[in-house]
């Protein structure tokens, strides 16, 4: 069976710190996506990043960073110098390829708030 | 660059009530999914369609149904609505592909069941 685990359900930061947001999944496919999604208050779901599990590589993309370490089935996720806009619940999620499961399953998501 | 695009983005209905949800996907997408997030939970997956076929169903209502039409935009349809089916549901599109996996998420609607 999948899953994804989100263990921190809320975290506070004072903005300018960094904060690494946890992700754990599950599944017995060899091949899968895992993505990060944003949802800041004002409702929609923002596409962030996706890794195939054929690729480890880390990716930096401005003050954002992902760490994919398969070894471990996590999926993290670095802000850098957290700014007031960073405010949001951010969701991992995972796709299989080989199950057949069409869809996203998301893990249960991480309130930030970032402190002015 | 266009966007999923969902109406209403609010809808107020009674129990019992009848509601229809459309998703406009964005251009050259093919398949479009519908998830339905409750009040501080995460998406929950109710269907999808491939090219107007439904390609795949989760925890959809019998109560609930759903379609994609030659334009390949989506229309949820609810009956007999119960208070539970208060949530925010969203449509996603993707093209089809090999490695077009992101699903992109429209603004979703608001529902609420009084």
């Amino acid at each position: 069976a999948q899953k994804v685990t989100q263990a921190q359900t809320e975290i506070s930061v004072v903005e300018k710190e960094d904060v690494t947001l946890d992700c754990v999944y599950e599944t017995r496919d060899t091949t899968y996506y895992l993505f990060w999604y944003k949802q800041p208050p004002s409702g929609e779901l923002v596409f962030l990043i996706r890794r195939n599990s054929f690729d480890e590589q880390n990716e930096i993309s401005g003050r954002y960073s992902w760490n994919f370490q398969k070894s471990t089935s996590s999926f993290n996720f670095t802000i850098t110098a957290s700014q007031v806009v960073d405010s949001a619940v951010y969701f991992c999620a995972l796709k299989m390829l080989q199950t057949g499961a069409n869809n996203l399953f998301f893990g249960t998501g991480t309130r930030l708030t970032v402190i002015p | 660059a266009a966007g999923v695009i969902q109406s209403p983005r609010h809808l107020i209905k009674e129990k019992r009530e009848t509601a229809t949800l459309k998703c406009y996907p964005i251009p050259r997408h093919d398949t479009v999914y519908w998830y339905q997030q409750g009040p501080g939970q995460d998406p929950q997956f109710l269907i999808s369609f491939y090219e107007k076929m439904q390609s795949d169903k989760g925890s959809i209502p019998d109560r609930f149904s759903a379609q994609q039409f030659s334009d390949y935009h989506s229309e949820l349809n609810m009956s007999s609505l119960e208070l539970g089916d208060s949530a925010l549901y969203f449509c996603a599109s993707k093209r089809a592909g090999v490695r077009q996996e992101t699903q992109y998420f429209g603004p979703g609607t608001r529902l609420l069941v009084l």
